[in-house]
């Protein structure tokens, strides 16, 4: 297993306009994580699933943002209708649930950067 | 809620010394989890070391290791040894006891190793 991915790593988009983003966890792991990283800033969380059910919310999340993971496998990150604001790194993480404490530490993939002109 | 803080924007250290990065969360919570991640320029962000909050003993990982300060809410990293390769953004990071595991992260510190 090659970890994380996440793609694409850069997209530049004009504002307006719809956008989505695609996470690969782990193959093993029941849990995704999505969070944001603005310049100088730590990851802030977004959302976060087990298998396929989103058990949290941000209020980071507006309702132009929607994430989904349908087979518990990969996820998806949709922001429509863009704003300049939005312009930031995604970051998506992936862990297991068995045994709590460390057992479900987070691994990160490399993040999709988002340029909204 | 809980916070994160790094009140050190930037810090530089030369290659073969000893760096301490600091590190202050708020919580209310007696039992959690607390994390340092490095972030290389460009490259994804690894975990270097964590520390259970219910074990006073300080977490260590070869050249790493952490000064737990439980009452004070400290959690600071230090880097002995220094390496070149050891340049990068180092975020701090508090997960609480609850079962939806999300983590809370500090604003960063960009080290910088000189030769």
């Amino acid at each position: 297993d090659t970890g994380v991915s996440q793609n694409p790593r850069h997209k530049i988009t004009k504002r307006g306009q719809n956008v989505t983003f695609r996470c690969d966890p782990i193959s093993e792991h029941n849990r995704l994580y999505w969070y944001r990283q603005t310049l100088g800033q730590g990851p802030e969380f977004l959302t976060y699933f087990q298998n396929e059910a989103q058990l949290e919310k941000s209020r980071l999340l507006s309702d132009r943002f929607s994430a989904e993971r349908p087979k518990g496998s990969f996820s998806t990150l949709e922001i429509q209708r863009t704003e300049q604001g939005d312009s930031a790194m995604y970051l998506c993480a992936s862990s297991s649930s068995g045994g709590g404490g460390f057992n479900n530490e987070q691994f990160f993939g490399p993040g999709t950067r988002l340029t909204v002109l | 809620a809980q916070t994160v803080t790094q009140s050190q924007p930037e810090m530089s250290v030369q290659e073969a010394e000893t760096v301490t990065l600091s590190c202050t969360y708020d919580t209310s919570e007696s039992d959690y989890y607390l994390f340092w991640y490095k972030q290389p320029p460009s490259r994804q962000m690894i975990l270097v070391i964590r520390q259970e909050a219910y074990k006073q003993q300080n977490a260590t990982e070869n050249r790493f290791s952490v000064n737990f300060q439980k009452a004070a809410k400290s959690f600071s990293l230090k880097i002995s040894d220094s390496q070149l390769g050891d340049a990068a953004m180092y975020f701090c990071a508090y997960r609480g006891p609850g079962r939806n595991n999300d983590m809370r992260f500090g604003a960063g510190t960009r080290l910088t190793v000189k030769p």
